[in-house]
């Protein structure tokens, strides 16, 4: 299957902890996107890349979050010292090169549960 | 700021009924519109995509129109089938520092009972 991919597809975690997600995109897919949805609520945008470039950061997106493309290929989403808020379904989207018809493809997803 | 509004929040209908999710927004300056579906606990299938450029497109059951001018987007179900109850999701693209940047709309739950 050469469908988005995210891992863990589930974390609890406790108060004040690090946890680190993990997405591997589409191959070739140059452009690679990070959501937030919350329980009841539509997905929320919070940043972008292009290649190994994070062109865009929402306001939603705090210093306590972190997310990295390095080489250009997967990417990694951190939040250091998670809050009861942070609770979420955190989705990976990715889309080709060029601009095309804009459409985003999307992984499964990670749960984020802290307690 | 693009505000995307989706009703109803909640439908049930019985099983074969066609119905209308309406999706509506607030800025036509939109790149495309894009329908979801998402089940319970996972993450978004792509139902349908409109580009602006674009009035309507079918795909099976579904066909989903766009009045960019009037900021509508509507995704009609035929003959519905409980296999369809899920969330549905309109989303609108917009060009943003070269890439494609999704608006979600809360969505509307769907229920199909037999």
């Amino acid at each position: 299957d050469t469908g988005v991919s995210q891992d863990p597809r589930h974390k609890i975690t406790k108060r004040g902890q690090n946890v680190t997600f993990r997405c591997d995109p589409i191959s070739e897919h140059n452009r690679l996107y990070w959501y937030r949805q919350t329980l009841g609520q539509g997905p929320e945008f919070l940043t972008y890349f292009q290649n190994e470039a994070q062109l865009e950061k929402s306001r939603l997106l705090s210093d306590r979050f972190s997310a990295e493309r390095p080489k250009g290929s997967f990417s990694t989403l951190e939040i250091q010292r998670t809050e009861q808020g942070d609770s979420a379904m955190y989705l990976c989207a990715s889309s080709p090169r060029g601009e095309g018809n804009g459409e985003q493809y999307f992984g499964p997803g990670t749960r984020l549960t802290v307690t | 700021k693009q505000e995307v509004t989706q009703i109803p929040a909640a439908l049930s209908v019985p099983e074969g009924e066609n119905l209308v999710l309406n999706c509506s927004f607030t800025d036509s300056a939109i790149y495309n519109l894009q329908w979801f579906r998402q089940d319970p606990g996972k993450g978004l299938t792509s139902l349908l995509l409109i580009q602006s450029s674009q009035r309507e497109q079918t795909s099976g059951r579904l066909n989903a129109s766009l009045d960019k001018s009037s900021g509508r987007s509507t995704l009609y179900i035929a003959a519905s089938q409980p296999g369809d109850s899920a969330t549905y999701l309109c989303a609108v693209v917009i060009l943003t520092g070269g890439g494609n940047k999704l608006t979600f709309g809360t969505g509307t739950q769907l229920k199909v009972e037999l």
